[in-house]
């Protein structure tokens, strides 16, 4: 059960985009197309942002975006908005149930 | 709309028990499964326990095993998290989440409980 791996921090100009990674291994991310996101604003409770690798819920934004490629899945924020600083973490289903989060991502906007 | 409701969170000393509970309401509770998942102050997200919609299979997180039991009383839309030989290192905020499909995929949280292991 070891957390997915995730840059520290990532930072971007309002307007500009940013990438997010979320590597893991054969036996998560690369094994299954069930990777989310998650955006965590401080002092809430984290909300679902992407399901099922490139998937968004009814009501986020059409400016996050994900992918994924071999065991390394990424989170894509464009046109960068003040209202996107947060911390972001990601997810995968494992064939064990028991679905490790990403270490998390700090994302400042400049 | 869907509302997960956390509660009995506390202080407890080392070594005690403490019960959680998640109250649901606004989608049909029994045909759907159930995470606990815990932030400790100032770290990250950290998977604590899954049950099944009937609660027919639980799993855990390694950390927790052993010590922690997940349960659900789909009669009463309430899921829970029974907690003993508590240690420091369990301090955190406990949230409950909705598995939107099995997968993983939590499509709703609630607003979380702050438990306290301290002497």
């Amino acid at each position: 059960q070891s957390a997915l791996t995730q840059p520290a921090s990532v930072s971007g100009s309002p307007g500009q985009s940013i990438t997010i990674s979320c590597t893991g291994t054969s036996s998560d991310v690369g094994g299954y197309n069930y990777v989310s996101w998650y955006q965590q604003h401080p002092g809430k409770a984290p909300k679902l942002m992407i399901y099922e690798v490139s998937n968004r819920p009814s009501g986020v934004s059409n400016r996050f975006s994900g992918s994924k490629s071999g065991n390394t899945a990424s989170l894509t924020i464009s046109g960068l908005q003040a209202e996107d600083e947060a911390d972001y973490y990601c997810s995968s289903y494992t064939s064990s149930s028991t679905p490790p989060f990403g270490t998390g991502t700090k994302v400042t906007v400049l | 709309q869907v509302q997960l409701v956390e509660s009995g969170g506390g202080v407890v000393q080392p070594g005690g028990s403490l019960r959680l509970s998640c109250a649901a309401s606004g989608f049909t509770f029994s045909s759907y499964g159930m995470h606990w998942v815990r932030q400790a102050p100032g770290k990250g997200l950290e998977w604590v326990a899954f049950i099944r919609y009937d609660g027919s299979n639980k799993y855990y997180a390694d950390s927790v095993k052993g010590r922690f039991t997940i349960s659900r009383d789909n009669s009463k839309n309430t899921l829970y998290l029974q907690m003993n030989s508590l240690r420091a290192e369990d301090t955190a905020v406990y949230y409950c989440a909705k598995d939107q499909d099995y997968y993983g995929n939590l499509d709703y949280w609630g607003q979380g409980t702050l438990v306290t292991v301290s002497s």
